[in-house]
């Protein structure tokens, strides 16, 4: 069965560097997502993605955080100037048709960000 | 504001039922959805139902929905070890907001 791929599974960076997670998408879906998990707090939502530009965003997703698809494979999030509290698990996620849909969002295993 | 809530914690003797609950804000969701989420693994999606529906049966899970009260449950049947872990339920497709997780331990 298709899945959602992300790399890599752990980021170990300095704080105030720039990271990028990476993501590739089941191939035939249309609507990319990013999430973000804090230990031991709930799954929140940051971004949603569909046609080159983006469709929705929490206010989490400030000015620090960016999405792009540069090819026609990968999704990837650009976290600037991280911070301590930054630390999260993000998980990107999928789907091949807009909200509301049985068609649900699919999601990666995440890739686990530490910034020391 | 949207919000899903869960308890958190759910122990079970193996193979009685587990029945993990939710409530949710949100009376526009078309669907509400079950994830799984295993030990530093992903979230995987188990199940879903339509709103219109009060009832859905996949296997051992059984999911029921009481739109009045936005109440969500998630029946899994003959519980295994295997189904240790914590159990996300979800509101709204196009952006989900989740629950807290309810994390289910299996004992022998």
């Amino acid at each position: 069965e298709p899945e959602v791929t992300q790399t890599p599974s752990h980021q170990v960076t300095q704080m105030g560097q720039e990271v990028i997670l990476r993501c590739v998408p089941i191939s035939n879906h249309l609507y990319f997502y990013w999430y973000r998990q804090i230990l031991g707090q709930k799954v929140e939502f940051l971004v949603s993605f569909y046609n080159n530009e983006i469709s929705e965003k929490s206010e989490i997703f400030d000015d620090q955080f960016s999405v792009e698809r540069p090819d026609g494979s990968n999704f990837t999030l650009k976290i600037r100037s991280t911070k301590l509290e930054d630390s999260a698990m993000y998980f990107c996620a999928s789907s091949p048709q807009e909200g509301g849909s049985n068609q649900p969002q699919h999601f990666g295993d995440g890739t686990r960000l530490s910034i020391l | 504001g949207e919000d899903v809530e869960q308890s958190l914690f759910l122990s079970v003797r193996e193979g009685d039922s587990s029945v993990i609950n939710c409530t949710y804000t949100d009376s526009s969701s078309t669907y509400l959805y079950w994830y799984k989420q295993e030990p530093g693994a992903g979230l995987q999606l188990l199940t879903y139902i339509f709103s219109n529906m009060d009832m859905k049966q996949d296997q051992r899970l059984t999911v029921l929905l009481n739109k009045k009260d936005k109440h969500l449950s998630l029946r899994i049947a003959d519980t295994q070890t295997g189904d240790s872990a914590i159990y996300f339920c979800a509101e709204r497709a196009d952006k989900l907001i989740f629950g807290t997780g309810t994390r289910l331990q299996v004992f022998p």
